[in-house]
């Protein structure tokens, strides 16, 4: 059973555009991850959230937290070829254990 | 810095083979922790070492599979008489402290193919 559910899983779209992308559980994390993988590669760590509602922003991404703590998602401005990869979401379990989505698969055509 | 580096990056074991996957932290690293990546699904945590420690073992899918960390750096992740079911990439990641959100960094992964 996957505690993260991410939508979509596969995601293409032509470089300019905007796209969003949703991390969603049942339950409650004290926070969540959001990390980019590309191929052959192991995941990068992009952004933390911590509180409900919060929003961060890393050029042109923009994450948001819920309110209630049980999902994220991950906002991308002006889609760039350098943004294509896996997304993966994570919550933090027992013992600092990540507990990972399916993960995002976005591409973006030049 | 150096990051998280891992070896081999990829093996290739006949179906009952035994092989061993190695791990070397980031220096001074106290948390290691070793997940296992099967084609389009995210990492699911395997185990989980402080120091020399390990804390939980609780993904480790069966008793073939066996981690040790014996000076609390490098670990080796090892996999008894392999099955077709065990083929993935396996990510070892590190993190300073180990504590609830700190981070941790990860290394490339080895891709383990059974045949």
């Amino acid at each position: 059973t996957q505690l993260l559910e991410q939508s979509p899983q596969f995601l293409s779209i032509q470089e300019g555009e905007n796209l969003t992308v949703y991390c969603n559980s049942s339950s409650v994390f004290s926070s969540l991850q959001w990390y980019r993988q590309e191929p052959g590669e192991g995941p990068v760590l992009l952004v933390t959230v911590v509180t409900g509602g919060e929003v961060k922003k890393l050029k042109r991404l923009t994450f948001q937290f819920g309110d209630a703590r049980k999902d994220s998602s991950l906002h991308i401005t002006a889609a760039q070829p350098g943004d294509t990869g896996l997304y993966l979401c994570a919550g933090a379990r027992g013992n600092n254990r990540l507990a990972f989505g399916k993960g995002n698969q976005v591409v973006v055509i030049p | 810095g150096a990051g998280v580096s891992q070896s081999p990056r990829y093996k290739v074991a006949k179906r009952g083979q035994d092989v061993a996957l190695r791990c070397d932290p980031i220096s001074g690293h106290v948390s290691l922790f070793w997940y296992q990546q099967a084609l389009g699904q995210g990492p699911e945590f395997l185990t989980y070492f402080q120091n020399e420690a390990q804390l939980d073992k609780s993904g480790l899918p069966s008793d073939r599979f066996f981690a040790e960390r014996p000076e609390g750096s490098v670990s080796t992740l090892k996999i008894q008489r392999t099955q077709q079911e065990d083929s993935a990439v396996y990510l070892c990641a590190s993190s300073f402290s180990g504590m609830h959100g700190d981070t941790q960094y990860f290394g490339p992964g080895t891709r383990l193919t059974v045949l």
